[in-house]
């Protein structure tokens, strides 16, 4: 069964830091993996996705992932940190094996920038 | 052009009442997705529609949620006998091809059970 684990509920930085928001998958095959945004009053929109196809995957506002399989992990990062990130991100799965219908979601990571 | 919609944006009903909630998908997208997200939690899958066809409904609760697609194109969900468990945000996302595609999500409906 596809499960997802983000690690920490919350993530505070700086202004400009590094920003690692962590996500470990479970998944018996392949897996499509997902990172979404929900802005403060909004909708989730995605960030990325992995197919397949390149392991480093880059997405919109300068972040990316990279999908390591034998770390089971797809965690998102941007180098540099601006306000307007601060957001729930929120990392999901979908496979095959339910034909890519169900589409498994993490509990979130709250991500505050501090000036 | 619009993305999806969801009506009405927030519902507050007593308990036992029944209550439906409505998507507009994305024209032309021929998946549609319903999911629950609780307060603090990421959205939990409830139902999948592939056109009209509801292939997957694993992830309703219990037979008092019932969701229908019947042409293809705008959904409801539909909950009966409301319980408090069920207070919950509810979101459909849409996507254009089948499969694990980019899904698109709407605003959500806040569902309040008193």
């Amino acid at each position: 069964a596809q499960s997802v684990t983000q690690l920490g509920s919350h993530v505070s930085v700086s202004e400009g830091a590094l920003v690692l928001l962590r996500c470990n998958y479970s998944s018996s095959v392949p897996p499509y993996l997902f990172w979404y945004v929900q802005y403060p009053n909004q909708g989730l929109q995605l960030l990325l996705k992995y197919t397949s196809a390149a392991t480093l995957v880059k997405g919109i506002n300068g972040f990316e992932a990279e999908f390591k399989k034998s770390e089971t992990s797809f965690h998102l990062t941007k180098p540099s940190a601006h306000m307007r990130d601060a957001a729930e991100y929120f990392c999901a799965v979908s496979d095959l094996n339910t034909g890519g219908f169900k589409t498994i979601f993490g509990a979130g990571t709250r991500l505050f920038v501090k000036a | 052009g619009a993305g999806v919609s969801q009506s009405p944006r927030y519902k507050v009903a007593k308990r036992g009442q029944d209550v439906a909630l409505r998507c507009d998908p994305i024209s032309g997208h021929v998946s549609l997705f319903w999911y629950q997200q609780a307060l603090g939690q990421g959205p939990e899958f409830l139902t999948y529609f592939q056109n009209e066809a509801q292939l997957d409904k694993s992830g309703l609760p219990s037979d008092r949620f019932f969701a229908e697609r019947p042409e293809g194109s705008v959904s409801t969900l539909k909950i009966q006998r409301t319980q408090q468990e069920d207070s919950a945000v509810y979101l459909c996302a849409s996507s254009l091809g089948l499969g694990p595609d980019t899904q698109y999500f709407g605003p959500g409906t806040r569902l309040t059970v008193l």
